[in-house]
């Protein structure tokens, strides 16, 4: 039950693109498509961005994307706008639990 | 309008326990699985239960093992953690959110200090 791999930090400019990636193993990522990922603004909690590797829920722009090869997921953020900095966190089913990245703080510059 | 409402959180010494509640409103929360999310302080998000939505089948992260015990009450429309032995590293904010693989809403936590 070890935390998924994420980078810890991640930048882009305005209208600039960011991709993070998450990185797990067979029993997990790799072995499901049932990857999740969650943006938390400071003292606020998590919000689902993606679901099901790539599946956006209603409301969500779809500047934000997500895939998945192997035993990696990325969310890749297009057009960076200044309220998409945030921490960003990937989740994955592992069979009966699930697991959460370390996860990502992303700034916009 | 989806609503979580966490109570139940505070400080309690080493050792001590403490019971977690979560009101849910706005969705019929006999059809949901139910799991429990804690942030420590400064920290990554951590899964830590999940509840079947008839509550026959419930899965724990190791750390919380013969410690805690998630519960729901369908007629009440209500989530439950009863947290025992607890210990200074489960001190963190608890959300209760709805959903298995993925989950669409969160609470809004609640604090749990242990601490002496």
């Amino acid at each position: 039950q070890s935390a998924l791999t994420q980078p810890p930090s991640a930048s882009g400019s305005p209208g600039q693109s960011v991709t993070i990636s998450c990185t797990g193993t067979s029993s997990d990522v790799g072995g499901y498509n049932l990857v999740s990922w969650y943006q938390q603004h400071p003292g606020k909690a998590p919000k689902l961005m993606i679901y099901e590797v790539s599946k956006r829920p209603s409301g969500v722009p779809d500047r934000f994307s997500g895939s998945k090869s192997g035993n990696t997921a990325s969310l890749t953020v297009s057009g960076l706008q200044a309220e998409d900095e945030a921490d960003y966190y990937c989740s994955s089913y592992a069979g009966g639990n699930n697991v959460f990245g370390s996860g990502t703080k992303v700034t916009v510059l | 309008e989806v609503q979580l409402v966490e109570s139940g959180g505070g400080m309690v010494q080493p050792g001590g326990s403490l019971r977690l509640s979560c009101a849910v409103s706005g969705f019929t929360f006999s059809n949901y699985r139910m799991t429990w999310v804690r942030q420590a302080p400064g920290e990554g998000l951590e899964w830590v239960a999940r509840i079947k939505e008839d509550g026959s089948e419930k899965y724990y992260v190791d750390s919380v093992k013969g410690r805690f015990t998630i519960s729901r009450d369908n007629a009440k429309n209500s989530l439950f953690l009863q947290m025992n032995s607890l210990r200074a590293e489960d001190t963190a904010v608890y959300y209760c959110v709805r959903g298995q693989h993925s989950h669409d809403y969160w609470g809004q936590g609640a604090l749990v200090t242990v601490s002496s």
